[in-house]
């Protein structure tokens, strides 16, 4: 069965610190890997996608994310964290049966 | 250029009411989605649509109906409202792609819905 993780419900860090946000999933085939991020009582934004080709992807507001295989993992990453990134972020994955599925969220707190 | 908009924003209602939740798109994306958003569940797919007159199941349809007559409007329907349907629902849309749930969805501001 197609699965998508996020392994921690929260994540807290310090304003000017590296961030990581998880993500690991199982599915048939090659995947889809999608970054949503939710920020309060608004609708989710797409941040950045994986379709095929480079593993390092970039996507809005300096976010950028892995596609690593191996491991099974799309990771979200940021260099330098802003209290502004605080919201909650969303792992989607689509597979060959192309049904798109989401992570639970993570919520991100960014400390000033 | 308005987007992606949902009407109301909140909604309180009673058990077995009949509530109509509304989605408009300005962008003519030809798909269109349903979401509802629960702690501990994430988003979960009620009902998606992939042009006017063509509706289908999500992950969680019971409860539901929607219709499509067209293509900028996707009303999400609860004939006879339940307390667990109280949630957060989205609309969302997409353009037309090589695949339906692998490029990127437009999502509206949600709509609260509390039935009581």
């Amino acid at each position: 069965a197609q699965s998508v993780a996020q392994p921690e419900d929260q994540v807290n860090v310090a304003e000017g610190n590296p961030l990581t946000v998880k993500c690991t999933y199982s599915v048939s085939g090659n995947p889809y890997l999608f970054w949503y991020v939710q920020y309060p009582n608004r609708g989710l934004q797409f941040l950045l996608k994986y379709i095929t080709g480079d593993n390092l992807v970039k996507g809005s507001y300096g976010f950028e994310a892995e596609f690593n295989k191996s491991q099974t993992s799309f990771h979200l990453k940021k260099p330098s964290a802003l209290v502004s990134d605080s919201a909650l972020y969303f792992c989607a994955v689509s597979g060959n049966n192309r049904k798109l599925i989401w992570g639970l969220g993570t919520s991100l707190a960014v400390n000033p | 250029d308005a987007g992606i908009t949902q009407s109301p924003r909140y909604k309180i209602t009673e058990t077995g009411r009949q509530v109509t939740l509304m989605c408009h798109q300005t962008w003519s994306h030809s798909y269109m989605f349903w979401y509802r958003q629960d702690l501990g569940h994430g988003l979960r797919l009620i009902y998606y649509s992939a042009a006017a007159d063509i509706t289908d199941k999500g992950e969680v349809p019971d409860g539901y109906v929607v219709s499509r007559s067209k293509t900028e409007n996707f009303p999400l329907t609860l004939e006879s409202a339940t307390r667990s349907q109280t949630s957060v629902y989205f609309c969302a849309s997409k353009p037309v792609s090589s695949g339906m749930h692998t490029d990127t969805q437009y999502f509206g501001p949600g709509t609260r819905l509390t039935v009581l």
